[in-house]
């Protein structure tokens, strides 16, 4: 079982939909990141959160240590928020961030 | 700011043929990583730096080397490429070794091996 684990796998939405995406990991961790990237892109980092949450224009990120669980919601999605969403966890006590698979979202207009 | 800048973009090698590819940052960052990105999974930590002069092996560190020999510049070397080792390849960085401050990324280099 991978340590961290994202779901879905894919997401197709219209363009306006509220889209959640999930991130579940099994390890104890200092710190959680969203990241974004474009098709054929980088990657972008979106959040980085140890506890709460955390909001940046139609993205919100939150976190629930005590569940090992994080959640990425889009508002109002739009054609332009498509790609790739990725989340990694920080290792407890070490230097070492692992990455789940990806969710791959798609908003179509 | 350039931030994190990764040459080459796309290559094409024979298997056998040895490349490096070359990660720049200008954000002054101690740590710097190299990771590939293969269909399906999460990415993986190939070797990563703690400073100038310093590396360290990563999840999957066979088949590569690399060389931290300016604090600015984290090059990774392929000396005897494979077909396995096709994949888009990641340089990041971070100003600690806790990320506290976060990750950089580059844009990646897409390395076709036949």
């Amino acid at each position: 079982k991978n340590e961290v684990e994202q779901s879905p796998q894919n997401l197709t939405a219209q363009e306006g939909e509220f889209i959640t995406i999930n991130c579940s990991y099994s390890v104890g961790i200092s710190a959680l990141h969203w990241l974004q990237q474009h098709p054929g892109g980088g990657i972008v980092s979106l959040f980085m959160l140890s506890s709460g949450k955390k909001k940046h224009g139609r993205l919100i990120a939150t976190i629930n240590i005590q569940e090992k669980h994080s959640s990425l919601h889009i508002t109002a999605s739009h054609p332009r928020d498509s790609a790739v969403y990725i989340c990694a966890v920080r290792v407890e006590y070490g230097n070492k961030l692992v990455f789940g698979a990806g969710t791959i979202l798609r908003v179509k207009s | 700011n350039a931030g994190v800048t990764q040459t080459p973009k796309f290559r094409v090698l024979k298997t056998g043929q040895s490349m490096t590819l070359l990660c720049a940052q200008d954000m002054n960052h101690e740590y710097m990583y190299w990771y590939r990105q293969d269909p399906g999974m999460g990415l993986r930590l190939i070797h990563y730096s703690v400073g100038e002069g310093t590396t360290a092996k990563g999840e999957v560190p066979d088949g590569y080397n690399v060389s931290r020999l300016k604090k600015q510049n984290f090059l990774l070397g392929l000396e005897s490429a494979a077909p396995s080792q096709t994949s888009v390849y990641f340089c990041a960085s971070s100003l600690s070794g806790t990320g506290g401050y976060g990750y950089t990324f580059g844009s990646g280099t897409r390395l076709t091996v036949v």
